[in-house]
């Protein structure tokens, strides 16, 4: 079956610039996660949707990023006036409901020039 | 505030041995933790998991061993092969809202 997909696969932004992030989870995932991970470090927690409850957002890093999921499957995750040190990897995952086990997209390298 | 650590950023392993990865962690309150496998360019792959009602937990090749009052886990990989080479990471969680990842172990497994 299909896996989470994440488009696009790389972006490069000048600083200042807003730019869109879309997640497509597997169907039938509750649980949506965005995760963002700097170079040589691990995945870092941004935000968590149940269906399209946004529950968590406490890893948002400032009020310049946002996220949604409107219908409970795609999200977007929006960063505005995107700065030098936004530039990751955007990784987008997705779970059952009750699963600690996520599936993880290839995600999206963000290069913020 | 790093609450899930990974202290070695590599390990190089010969082909057939065994490959063992640690993770330790702060906070008293995960109560699961997992292992994800990550290939270049692509997204972490789940691996095995253990509750913190168990101490081990075992699929084929690779076993979790999870000592609570050292906070604490490994990854054993026997035998080791070329194909596991690859970035590890441990996660950590309280509940299924949030989870916290180490930095990651890079093993290289020699043929």
């Amino acid at each position: 079956g299909a896996g989470v997909s994440q488009s696009p696969r790389y972006k490069v932004a000048k600083r200042g610039q807003d730019v869109a992030l879309r997640c497509d989870p597997i169907s039938g995932h509750v649980s949506l996660f965005w995760y963002q991970q700097a170079l040589g470090q691990g995945p870092e927690f941004l935000t968590y949707f149940q269906n399209e409850a946004q529950l968590d957002k406490s890893g948002l890093p400032s009020d310049r990023f946002f996220a949604e999921r409107p219908e409970g499957s795609v999200s977007t995750l929006k960063i505005q006036r995107t700065q030098q040190e936004d530039s990751a990897v955007y990784l987008c995952a997705s779970s059952l409901r009750g699963h600690y086990e996520q599936y993880f997209g290839p995600g999206t390298r963000l290069t913020v020039t | 505030d790093q609450q899930v650590k990974q202290n070695s950023p590599s390990l190089s392993v010969q082909e057939g041995r065994i490959s063992i990865l640690n993770c330790d962690y702060t906070n008293s309150m995960f109560d699961y933790f997992l292992w994800y496998k990550k290939y270049p360019a692509e997204g972490p792959t789940f691996l095995i998991s253990i509750s913190s009602i168990k101490d081990k937990n075992e699929d084929g090749r690779f076993t979790v061993f999870l000592n609570k009052s050292a906070k604490h886990l490994s990854l054993h990989i026997v035998p080791s092969q070329p194909g596991d080479s690859a970035v590890y990471f441990c996660a950590a969680s309280a509940n299924f809202n949030k989870f916290y990842f180490g930095s990651g172990t890079k093993l290289n497994v020699k043929p």
